[in-house]
């Protein structure tokens, strides 16, 4: 049972236009979203974070957008570069929890030049 | 500053045997998770650990798997006979008391990548 799902497994985006990577989830408990970055043989990265109780929030290119009654978020990247390029990991906090990320199964973004 | 360490990088151990993985975390940092990432899959939590104490293991396999992180020294995940299953990217998180997920997420290493012939 699969409670954050990223319905999209690739994505191709021309270079300088827009990114949009989409999370959905179905657990009403969780108060706190994150995306996460991955390239190749390496950890995640942590890009950026936002509370259940705000709709958006925004980190120079990134902004994600949170709709709580669709139980969805979304990343934005605008404008897309080249070294954006790699699978990025939606992940979600229970409320009350010790902080365990439950991650999506990850969308690989390529940005072509 | 390091950030989280990983050894081995790569671990090739045949079927029966028993596969240690390390985790050094982030200078100062005292909190460590353990997340097991599956081919084509997203990670998924193990264990949360804080100095000698288990926290929560709510996502450890029941047999064959223990993790522990002792005063000294880092924190240790153990398999004991290595299924075919078992291969997978492992990886550990790192964050120091107070500094949640919420905040600011955690500090992954580059894991681990476990290979069972």
């Amino acid at each position: 049972d699969q409670q954050v799902k990223q319905n999209s497994p690739s994505l191709s985006v021309q270079e300088g236009r827009i990114s949009i990577l989409n999370c959905d989830y179905t657990n009403s408990m969780f108060d706190y979203f994150l995306w996460y970055k991955k390239y190749p043989a390496e950890g995640p990265t942590f890009l950026i974070s936002i509370s259940s109780i705000k709709d958006k929030n925004e980190d120079g290119r990134f902004t994600v957008f949170l709709n709580k009654s669709a139980k969805h978020l979304s990343l934005h990247i605008v404008p897309s570069q080249p070294g954006d390029s790699a699978v990025y990991f939606c992940a979600a906090v229970y409320g009350g929890s010790q902080g365990n990320l439950i991650f999506g199964k990850g969308t690989k973004l390529s940005v072509k030049p | 500053n390091a950030g989280v360490m990983q050894n081995p990088r790569h671990l090739v151990r045949r079927r029966g045997q028993e596969a240690r993985l390390r985790c050094s975390p982030m200078k100062g940092h005292s909190h460590v998770y353990w997340y097991r990432q599956l081919p084509e899959e997203g990670l998924k939590f193990m264990v949360y650990l804080q100095k000698e104490n288990i926290i929560d293991e709510s996502g450890m396999p029941k047999e064959r798997f223990s993790a522990e992180f002792p005063k000294e020294g880092p924190s240790i995940l153990r398999i004991q006979q290595v299924v075919r299953g078992d291969s997978a990217a492992y990886f550990c998180a790192s964050s120091s008391p107070g500094q949640g997920a919420r905040d600011y997420g955690y500090t992954f290493g580059s894991g681990t990548r476990l290979t069972v012939v």
